[in-house]
């Protein structure tokens, strides 16, 4: 079975200080998807990243980058010169292969605040 | 161009009634998936719907059910109600071939 644990709940910081997300994942799949989605206060998932299993290369987007490692089944999330815009939460989900189907695994979320 | 637009957005319900709520996708997109918030939790997967067929289907029991036209829009139905299924109920769309999830804000039930 798939899951997805986001160990922290609530993460605040200042304005313009790093925030790191933590998710680690279970699956049997050799072949998976993982993404990160936000949810501001609208309540719309907005996705964010999604990586697959096969590149384990780390990139950065902009403000955002994410570390991939399937040796500990980790896929964290960072976002650098955080912005009070930035204020959500942030959840972490898992797909198998045929992720066209649409069927996410989602962790339970970590809620950022980002205070000026 | 309109995204994933839902409704209604708020509604009240008392338990054992039965609730419809609506989805259409996003401009040109085919597949209609649900999902079900509950407060401070993760999106649970419902099922999802193309071809007007439901193709996938996460653990939820047959008082889910739902349907998609053929202009792909989509209904949820939920009968007798428990207070358990008040929730946030979140529509996603996307393209058949592709894995990209576009959101609705979804419509908030309340079961009294």
């Amino acid at each position: 079975a798939q899951k997805v644990t986001q160990a922290q709940t609530e993460i605040s910081v200042v304005e313009k200080e790093d925030v790191t997300l933590d998710c680690v994942y279970e699956t049997r799949d050799t072949t998976y998807y993982l993404f990160w989605y936000k949810q501001p206060p609208s309540g719309e998932l907005v996705f964010l990243i999604r990586r697959n299993s096969f590149d384990e290369q780390n990139e950065i987007s902009g403000r955002y980058s994410w570390n991939f490692q399937k040796s500990t089944s980790s896929f964290n999330f960072t976002i650098t010169a955080s912005q009070v815009v930035d204020s959500a939460v942030y959840f972490c989900a898992l797909s198998e292969a045929t992720a066209r189907w649409g069927k996410l695994q989602f962790g339970a979320g970590t809620q950022v605040v980002v205070t000026p | 161009d309109a995204g994933v637009t839902q409704s209604p957005t708020h509604l009240i319900k008392t338990r054992g009634q039965q609730v419809t709520l609506r989805c259409s996708p996003k401009s040109g997109h085919d597949t209609v998936s649900w999902y079900q918030q509950a407060l401070g939790q993760g999106p649970q997967f419902i099922f999802q719907y193309y071809e007007e067929e439901e193709r996938q289907r996460g653990n939820f029991p047959d008082r889910f059910s739902g349907h998609q036209f053929p202009n792909y829009s989509s209904e949820l139905n939920v009968n007798a109600l428990l207070l358990g299924d008040s929730a946030l109920y979140l529509c996603a769309s996307s393209f058949y071939n592709t894995g990209e999830l576009f959101f609705g804000e979804g419509s908030r039930l309340t079961v009294l």
